[in-house]
């Protein structure tokens, strides 16, 4: 079964700082696609940025990137100048099934 | 808004009632998932509805019946509740299912409290 793992329950960036948040995933499949998706306070999910196993090439969305290491079976989402509006629960999820407890983040002005 | 709509936002329910929430999407979506969210446990998927072929997760009790009259619109109906049911339940929808995961499209939730 494919799992994913969330290791950091919170975590907390000032205002304007970089911060990365870790996920990682079992698999045995060899082409698949990683999800990382934000869920804000009392607002709907929303999709941050989506990677195909296939592809090399990091994600890069404005200034959310991912770092993808596919021999490590990591997907860590790096949010780069952060603005209070990034405060929100972040999901981590494998192809469209597989979800991580997810990981608050906290932004301080 | 992401363009799937729950209702009711929020539900206080006794063991013995009967309850159903409802989800439609407008987005011609042909994939609608219910999720399970609990704090501090993956987002748990609880069914799929993908072109008439329904999936589910066989952890899931028999007390959550899901009805999937048309491509736009989820039902979860409850019955005989637990406490431990309580959580929020999310809807989403999305183009396909399992041959290219798409992105999915949330709703905001109902937050369900079993009393």
């Amino acid at each position: 079964a494919q799992t994913v793992t969330q290791s950091q329950p919170e975590m907390s960036v000032q205002e304007a700082e970089t911060v990365t948040l870790s996920c990682t995933y079992d698999t045995s499949e060899s082409d698949y696609y990683l999800f990382w998706y934000k869920q804000p306070p009392s607002r709907q999910m929303i999709l941050v940025i989506r990677q195909e196993a296939y592809k090399q090439q990091n994600a890069t969305e404005n200034r959310f990137s991912v770092n993808f290491q596919k021999a490590a079976k990591s997907f860590s989402l790096k949010i780069s100048d952060s603005q209070l509006g990034d405060a929100a629960m972040y999901f981590c999820a494998y192809n469209d099934m597989r979800f991580g407890a997810g990981t608050r983040l906290t932004v301080k002005p | 808004e992401t363009g799937v709509t729950q209702t009711p936002r929020h539900l206080v329910m006794g063991m013995t009632n009967k309850k159903s929430l409802k989800c439609e999407q407008h987005l011609g979506h042909n994939a609608m998932y219910w999720y399970k969210q609990s704090a501090k446990k993956p987002l748990e998927l609880m069914f799929v509805y993908s072109l008439e072929e329904r999936v589910e997760n066989n952890s899931v009790p028999s007390r959550f019946s899901p009805e999937c009259p048309n491509s736009s619109h989820l039902f979860l109906h409850l019955h005989t509740l637990q406490p431990e049911d309580s959580a929020l339940y999310l809807c989403a929808s999305s183009q396909g299912w399992r041959v290219v995961p798409y992105e999915q499209y949330f709703g905001p939730g109902t937050r369900l409290t079993v009393t």
